[in-house]
């Protein structure tokens, strides 16, 4: 079946700029993650919806930062005034019920965003 | 919060040779430990885990192996094959806390 998929796959754009990464998880998972990847490093957590509501955004860097998932399902992650340091590789990734033992999270591929 | 160290970093191989990650971390309460595989291009991917009232876990070629007195735990690859080359992360997790912090990675290499 599909899996998660996030659009678009790369991103260019000038500093000071808005812009706006979509994530479609897999039909029928109720939570959904997003992260932030800089080069040589982890994923970064920065936000977890539990339906259409973000149960956990304590990893949002500051408040040019923002997402959404109006109806429980796709999710749009929202950047305003970019600065270069935001260059990274966003994923998104969702799973069936939520944070526990039994739970698997599935990445989508990510977006590659660059600031310049 | 969660600090999370993984070593090494780096890691070549020759094709058929077991490799070893361990994966330490610094909250107690974390509870579930997983291992993901990175392709270049590719997000994440699970590749095994355990839980902590388990000490070892094998699927196949792959193995993890938890110390929760010492808060660590290494994953184990037997007769690597250069398909297994990518970049593995652990993510250990309280789940009551809700997020993963996942460590810095280890680039694995397996040579023909």
């Amino acid at each position: 079946g599909a899996g998660v998929s996030q659009t678009p796959s790369n991103k260019v754009t000038e500093k000071g700029k808005y812009v706006e990464l979509r994530c479609d998880p897999i039909s029928g998972h109720t939570a959904l993650y997003w992260y932030r990847q800089s080069l040589g490093q982890g994923p970064e957590f920065l936000i977890y919806f539990q339906g259409t509501g973000a149960a956990d955004d304590s990893g949002l860097p500051n408040d040019r930062f923002f997402a959404v998932r109006p109806e429980g399902s796709v999710s749009t992650l929202k950047i305003q005034r970019t600065e270069r340091g935001d260059s990274a590789v966003y994923l998104c990734a969702s799973s069936l019920t939520g944070p526990s033992v039994t739970d698997t999270q599935y990445f989508g591929p990510g977006t590659r965003l660059t600031v310049l | 919060g969660e600090n999370v160290e993984q070593h090494p970093s780096t890691l070549s191989v020759q094709e058929g040779d077991s490799a070893v990650i361990k994966c330490t971390y610094s909250d107690s309460a974390s509870n579930y430990f997983p291992w993901y595989k990175q392709e270049l291009g590719k997000g994440p991917q699970l590749i095994i885990d355990i839980r902590s009232n388990v000490g070892e876990k094998k699927d196949q070629r792959i193995a993890v192996t938890l110390n929760k007195t010492a808060k660590h735990f290494s994953l184990h690859i037997t007769e690597t094959q250069p398909e297994d080359s990518a970049v593995y992360f652990c993510a250990p997790h309280n789940t009551n806390a809700g997020k993963s912090t996942f460590g810095d990675g280890t680039t694995l290499t397996v040579k023909p």
